[in-house]
């Protein structure tokens, strides 16, 4: 099964607002995470990174947290836009030779 | 610097027929992977080659597919008589040294077999 999972399918905000989406892990010896954003007929996209050895790592109005001791992961994107509106995957390098990816995430940015 | 290319994006096959998807990694990029996608569902990891090596395959199936990377031209991903349930987005992806580095994805082959 999936080790890596998302808790809320749809998420909805208010064009302004922050979002934040939320992941969970099952494999604690994953070292590396990332979150990817995939737009309608398009390939995911790379939107930041975290190595285990941080707990937070910040971006372009994007912030990435990583918690360790409960194996979750979070994205927030602040002053979310139109353009934000899409589907979120977090990933990891869990067992095997591959990232693993979640279930995703979509966010639908309310003008 | 050309990202990572797949053709083509759209592939339409009658039940029974071959699909090839070709890609084209990054360049500098020795590490390929391809991912299947599913409307509305994730990405799941079918197959990660090197250079004339089949890495993991751990996520093909048994039967009908097959992958290779040539030393010269791009990685080929191949499904033979496909079937209906075939139908879904292959992405392939590229990265400089494997999974502890961050992937960069192609746009994608549509697959529709009808």
């Amino acid at each position: 099964g999936e080790s890596v999972g998302l808790h809320l399918p749809t998420l909805s905000v208010q064009e302004g607002d922050n979002s934040i989406i939320n992941c969970a892990y099952s494999n604690s010896a994953s070292d590396y995470f990332i979150w990817y954003k995939q737009e309608s007929g398009k390939g995911p996209q790379f939107i930041i990174d975290i190595r285990s050895n941080m707990d937070k790592r910040q971006g372009q109005r994007v912030t990435v947290l990583l918690n360790k001791t409960v194996k979750h992961l979070s994205l927030q994107i602040a002053a979310t836009q139109p353009g934000d509106s899409a589907v979120y995957f977090c990933a990891e390098n869990g067992a095997g030779n591959m990232l693993t990816f979640g279930g995703g995430t979509r966010l639908m940015v309310k003008p | 610097n050309a990202g990572v290319m797949q053709n083509p994006r759209h592939l339409v096959r009658r039940r029974g027929q071959e699909a090839r998807l070709r890609c084209s990694p990054m360049k500098g990029h020795s590490h390929v992977y391809w991912y299947r996608q599913l409307p509305e569902e994730g990405l799941k990891f079918m197959v990660y080659l090197q250079k004339e090596n089949i890495i993991d395959e751990s996520g093909m199936p048994k039967e009908r597919f097959s992958a290779e990377f040539p030393k010269e031209g791009p990685s080929i991903l191949r499904i033979q008589q496909v079937v209906r349930g075939d139908s879904a987005a292959y992405f392939c992806a590229s990265s400089p040294m494997g999974r502890d580095y961050g992937y960069t994805f192609g746009s994608g082959t549509r697959l529709t077999v009808v």
